[in-house]
């Protein structure tokens, strides 16, 4: 059963500051990995979708890395502002159909 | 070009009482999920359709939840009747391919059972 891990919880950084989001999960054989933005009471926005014989994704100032042997992938956010506070998910896209199975969640705040 | 929508945003009903959330998917998308999301814990897999075959249903929790896709179009999940443990967030995502696809996720309906 796959089971994806989102360290930190909660991140407050200044603007202007580089920063990394983590997710990990445990079992390797995936299609994919999906990174995500949500805003408070609103849906699910993709960031990025790594596919799994990929090792990164760029757009804009985000980019995405998967590193299936370890069970990792990255989110490195460039120069944050505050409009990128929300909070970030990861989602791994199984075998089995591609059902995602999600982490918890990094609420994210920059503040000004 | 219209995103995945649903309705109702937001219902709030008693216990007992049956609630039926629709999901309109991205056009031309043949994979259609439904996630939801209970309070504190993370988003969960319930099932997906391919057209109006259900492809995987193994998330589920129970038989008072039916979901239907008929023509392959707009989906229903009908909770019925309704327990407290219900209430959160329900998601409907759509995609192009299965597998590797990008899924793309509605708004969301905001469940909350009395």
């Amino acid at each position: 059963k796959q089971e994806v891990t989102q360290i930190p919880a909660a991140l407050s950084v200044p603007e202007g500051e580089n920063l990394v989001l983590n997710c990990s999960f445990t079992d390797s054989a995936i299609y994919n990995l999906q990174w995500f933005r949500q805003d408070p009471g609103k849906g699910l926005t993709s960031l990025l979708l790594i596919q799994s014989s990929q090792r990164e994704q760029t757009s804009g100032r985000l980019n995405a890395s998967l590193d299936k042997s370890s069970g990792r992938s990255t989110l490195y956010i460039a120069a944050s502002q505050p409009g990128d506070s929300a909070t970030y998910l990861c989602a791994a896209g199984g075998t089995s159909y591609g059902k995602l199975t999600f982490g918890q969640g990094t609420i994210l705040t920059v503040h000004p | 070009e219209a995103g995945v929508t649903q309705f109702p945003s937001h219902s709030v009903i008693e216990k007992g009482q049956t609630v039926t959330l629709r999901c309109d998917p991205i056009s031309g998308h043949d994979n259609l999920y439904w996630y939801r999301r209970v309070m504190g814990k993370e988003i969960k897999f319930l099932l997906h359709f391919v057209k109006e075959s259900k492809q995987d249903e193994s998330g589920m929790p129970n038989n008072r939840f039916l979901a239907e896709r008929t023509g392959g179009t707009y989906s229903t999940l009908k909770v019925q009747p309704a327990e407290l443990e219900d209430s959160g967030v329900y998601f409907c995502a759509s995609s192009q391919e299965f597998g590797s696809d990008e899924q793309f996720f509605g708004p969301g309906t905001r469940l909350t059972v009395l």
